[in-house]
C-alpha cells in the first residue's frame, strides 16, 4: 500500500544545529508539504513543492529550508535550530489541483534544547 | 489570504447526543472544503470534503458535513457521540486556482463523557 513516512519520530537537539527532518511517499504525488502543529495555532504551512526542483515558502518560512531532488522525498532543514522551533511536525502529500485530498505522515516530534 | 474560524477549542459531549463542530471561512468566492480527525500522537486523517455538487457530504465514522454559502460555514455533526469520537478535529480551506494550499482552523477537540 502506498504510504508517507517521516523520520525520526522523535528527536531531542541543541540550539544551534543543523537538523534534517525526512518525509518520503509512495503515492508518486507531485505535491508534498511541510507543517508544524502547535498549541493554539492549528497547522501551519512551512513549505511545499508542486514538483521536483520546485520550492515555494509558506506561511512561516523562516528558519526553515526545503529540497526537491525526486518525487518521493521533501526534507526539511532546520539551518540552526532555536527553542521556537520546538514543535510537532507533518509531512503531507497531495496529487495535484485544490480538491485533491492531502494525506499526513506520522508527525515528527522535535524538542529543541 | 484565507481565515479559517472554528468556534470553540473545546467540546464536550455525552455519549449519544448530538456532535456539532462549527466551522466558518472568511472568502468571497466559497474555496473547497475539508473536515480532518487527528487522534492523539497520530497523524490527520480525512473525514469528508466538499468540492462541487450537494452541499450536505457524508464522510467516514458516521460524520456529515453541509456547505452553506450564504453562512460561509461548513459545520461538522454526528447524530449521536461515540467514545472513539474523541479526538482533535481540523477543519481546512483550499482556494480555488492556489495549486492545493490548505489553511487550517486551530482546531477542536472533542470529549466523550460516559
Amino acid at each position: 500500500d502506498a504510504e508517507i513516512t517521516q523520520s525520526p519520530r522523535h528527536k531531542i537537539t541543541e540550539t544551534g544545529r543543523q537538523v534534517t527532518l525526512a518525509c518520503h511517499q509512495t503515492w508518486n504525488h507531485n505535491n508534498m508539504f511541510w507543517y508544524r502543529q502547535d498549541l493554539g495555532h492549528g497547522l501551519r504551512l512551512i513549505h511545499y513543492s508542486y514538483g521536483v526542483q520546485d520550492t515555494n515558502k509558506g506561511e512561516v518560512s523562516d528558519g526553515y529550508s526545503v529540497s526537491r531532488s525526486n518525487t518521493e522525498d521533501l526534507p526539511l532543514t532546520l539551518e540552526s535550530a532555536a527553542s521556537s522551533q520546538t514543535s510537532v511536525y507533518f509531512c503531507a502529500s497531495s496529487s495535484s489541483g485544490s480538491t485533491d485530498t492531502q494525506y499526513f505522515g506520522p508527525g515528527t516530534r522535535l524538542t529543541v534544547l | 489570504a484565507q481565515s479559517v474560524t472554528q468556534l470553540g477549542s473545546h467540546v464536550s459531549v455525552s455519549e449519544g447526543a448530538l456532535v456539532l463542530l462549527r466551522c466558518n471561512y472568511s472568502s468571497s468566492v466559497p474555496p473547497y472544503l475539508f473536515w480532518y480527525v487527528q487522534y492523539p500522537n497520530q497523524g490527520l486523517q480525512l473525514l469528508l470534503k466538499y468540492t462541487t455538487g450537494a452541499t450536505l457530504v457524508k464522510g467516514i465514522n458516521g460524520f456529515e458535513a453541509e456547505f452553506k454559502k450564504s453562512e460561509t460555514s461548513f459545520h461538522l455533526t454526528k447524530p449521536s457521540a461515540h467514545m472513539s469520537d474523541a479526538a482533535e478535529y481540523f477543519c481546512a480551506v483550499s482556494p480555488m486556482n492556489t495549486g492545493n494550499q490548505f489553511y487550517f482552523g486551530t482546531g477542536t477537540s472533542l470529549t466523550v463523557i460516559p
